[in-house]
């Protein structure tokens, strides 16, 4: 499954809404699909699974919605530390897991 | 807790191997299933493979398999990814991370910078 992301930059004031697409090639059935945050010299940070489902310390201004080929990630109020790029993960296949090609979000 | 440490950067020649380590703690290595993913530089993550060692079951992505051995040492706690005949497309951030559910990654190690350079 191919997931392509969109846009590929997103350049926003603090406290604004970001919105991250992910498309998938195909449906991605159980919404079996991630999200990560990562910055440079970090390890990745698990953000949401199963679409929707935010990891434990992840805080609520992150949310994640979508079905089937897509997908979206939304930051609400956007902080200074949001800025990162981040990645789709689909897990449907186990021996064919994918990522997207990330989306980079900068506070202005 | 569960953390993931890996070691460090490594320079290597084409065609040579690397051998990359990941050390767990907050838990025991065979309760775990680790994968290894790497990012070259403006790529996205590329999953490479993973280990079960309480089922001894591994498995490799299609592109590196003949080319890719991940073991795990549970009296050290370490899981660690060998690649061969490395070339210049294989410098890439390698990161280690706990496969979770069905297949999600948390949490990750730092990563390793992995550099193939004549």
């Amino acid at each position: 499954i191919v997931l392509t992301q969109s846009p590929g930059t997103l350049s926003l004031s603090p406290g604004e809404r970001a919105t991250l697409s992910c498309r998938a090639s195909q449906s991605v059935s159980g919404n079996y699909l991630a999200w990560y945050q990562l910055k440079p010299g970090q390890a990745p940070r698990l953000l949401i699974y199963g679409a929707s489902a935010r990891a434990t310390g992840i805080p609520d201004r992150f949310s994640g919605s979508g079905s089937g080929t897509d997908f979206t990630l939304t930051i609400g109020g956007l902080e200074p530390e949001d800025s990162a790029v981040y990645y789709c993960q689909q897990y449907v296949s186990s021996l064919a897991l994918t990522f997207g090609g990330g989306t980079k979000v900068e506070t202005k | 807790q569960v953390q993931l440490v890996q070691s460090g950067a490594e320079v290597k020649k084409p065609g040579s191997s690397v051998k990359v380590s990941c050390k767990a703690s907050g838990d025991t290595l065979s309760n775990l299933a680790i994968s290894w993913v790497r990012q070259a530089p403006g790529q996205g993550p590329e999953w490479m493979g993973g280990i079960i060692p309480l089922f001894r079951s591994i498995s490799y992505a299609q592109m590196f398999r003949g080319r890719l051995t991940i073991t795990a040492d549970e009296s050290s706690s370490t899981a660690y990814m060998e690649l061969t005949s490395l070339r210049s497309e294989d410098t890439a951030v390698y990161y280690c991370a706990r496969r979770l559910g069905i297949g999600w990654f948390h949490p990750w190690g730092q990563g390793t910078l992995v550099t193939v350079s004549s």
